[in-house]
């Protein structure tokens, strides 16, 4: 099956620091996505992005899928981005069940401190 | 909004018991997910369903079953439960290929 490596596994960011998230994927895919985990364990989808740019406020996300792999964009980090960091996708096949499929990496960890 | 519905936050069975977790989506979705969630795992897939009565395996059925006899409604049923099935299980709905949305969790405790 489709492998979705994200990178790094953490990350400790110091308040108002810029960072970038990284995810790789190992097949043609028809979309991704990035999700925020809270600390209570509420996943919140941030970006539906197969492809190009989105921005949302302090958050951007570009995919890139003729290279397979997307960036989410922090800038100027609070303490309430803390939290896991998904990305998801669904590959492109033939049949309807195969393309439901939604496909997790293992998350990113960040903290960011006051 | 979307809102996805876990009938539990918390849950705490005992082993060998039948185990029902139920999902419902108010959207009209025909995508509807489930996932378990362990330390340093990330999530992994149980079962998906992407319409009522299809169902098809994930990256980790063994042990579950799943039940969709109506749209709204995809329940995770764990036959006679283990304590290797203590996890947080996060179930999910969209349109085909589209935007993923999320219930709240339901944290089981097998004993």
């Amino acid at each position: 099956g489709i492998q979705v490596e994200q990178s790094p596994p953490d990350l400790i960011l110091q308040e108002g620091a810029n960072s970038t998230l990284r995810c790789n994927f190992s097949d043609s895919v028809n979309n991704l996505q990035w999700f925020h985990q809270n600390p209570w364990g509420q996943l919140i989808n941030l970006f539906y992005i197969p492809s190009g740019t989105k921005q949302n406020g302090r958050l951007s996300a570009t995919t890139v899928a003729t290279e397979r792999y997307s960036l989410l964009y922090i800038s100027s980090s609070q303490t309430t981005d803390s939290g896991v960091y998904f990305c998801a996708v669904t590959l492109t096949l033939k049949y309807t069940g195969a393309n439901s499929k939604l496909t997790f990496g293992k998350g990113i960890t960040l903290s960011v401190r006051p | 909004d979307v809102k996805v519905t876990q009938s539990s936050r918390y849950l705490v069975k005992r082993t060998g018991e039948k185990v029902f977790l139920e999902c419902v989506q108010d959207m009209d979705h025909e995508n509807m997910f489930w996932y378990r969630q362990d330390p340093g795992l990330g999530l992994r897939l149980i079962y998906f369903s992407y319409d009522v009565k299809m169902k098809e395996k994930g990256d980790i059925p063994e042990g579950y079953s799943v039940s969709r006899e109506k749209k709204e409604r995809f329940s995770l049923i764990l036959e006679s439960a283990s304590t290797n099935q203590t996890s947080m299980y996060l179930c999910a709905s969209s349109l085909f290929q589209g935007k993923a949305f999320f219930g709240q969790g339901t944290r089981l405790t097998v004993v």
